[in-house]
């Protein structure tokens, strides 16, 4: 079956640190993928999107990869700050030209 | 300011009853979306509409009801027949569902079951 999954539900870590996030998918060939914040009670807002034939793109202090041999995307903050607290969902477009799929989305604290 | 629009932010549900969550937007998008999202689950489709009078269901369509009668507005009807509506409901707008396009929320509304 198709599965887009975020392997930590929770992740904690102390300011000035990199907080890193993964995103795995199976049985999905996505021509790109999405990273969205979402803030308590809100709802997503657009990060980033890096596509298949890009191996990383960069936005301040986000980075994104993408590896389409281990079905993979990485999500870096750097010297995050506790600001960056929030949750985090990856999505891709499964098919092309159809609605995105998203991730459980993994919960960042940033630690003061 | 160009924007998406949901209200209400909270609404709750009798027994039997339909309750209807309006979207709006004035980006000009032409597709808008309607997602669910219970708690620690992700985002799942209810349906989309990438045109005006012309919608699609998503993953869990069973129990809601959509129209598409002008490109601004998007509204949702929780029928009597969804059985379990309490969630956090999110729509969206993007201005086609082709490849690049980012999704545009509103700031949802919580429904609960009185």
């Amino acid at each position: 079956s198709q599965k887009i999954e975020q392997n930590s539900e929770a992740l904690n870590i102390q300011e000035g640190k990199t907080a890193t996030l993964t995103c795995n998918y199976t049985n999905y060939s996505p021509a790109y993928l999405q990273w969205y914040r979402q803030d308590p009670g809100r709802g997503p807002v657009f990060l980033l999107l890096i596509r298949e034939n890009e191996k990383e793109k960069r936005k301040e202090r986000l980075k994104v990869t993408f590896d389409t041999t281990l079905k993979q995307s990485l999500f870096h903050i750097t010297a995050s700050q506790p600001a960056d607290s929030a949750t985090y969902l990856c999505a891709l477009d499964p098919l092309g030209n159809t609605p995105l799929v998203f991730g459980k989305g993994t919960r960042l604290s940033v630690i003061a | 300011d160009g924007g998406i629009t949901q209200s209400p932010k909270y609404l709750f549900r009798k027994e039997g009853q339909n309750v209807t969550l309006s979207c709006e937007q004035n980006l000009n998008h032409d597709a808008m979306y309607w997602y669910r999202q219970d708690p620690g689950q992700g985002l799942r489709l209810i349906y989309y509409s990438q045109i005006v009078n012309d919608f699609q269901k998503g993953d869990i369509a069973e129990g809601y009801s959509v129209s598409r009668e002008k490109k601004e507005s998007f509204p949702l009807t929780v029928t009597s027949a969804q059985k379990n509506p309490t969630a956090f409901y999110l729509c969206a707008s993007s201005r086609g569902t082709g490849t690049n396009e980012k999704l545009f929320f509103g700031s949802g509304t919580q429904l609960s079951v009185l």
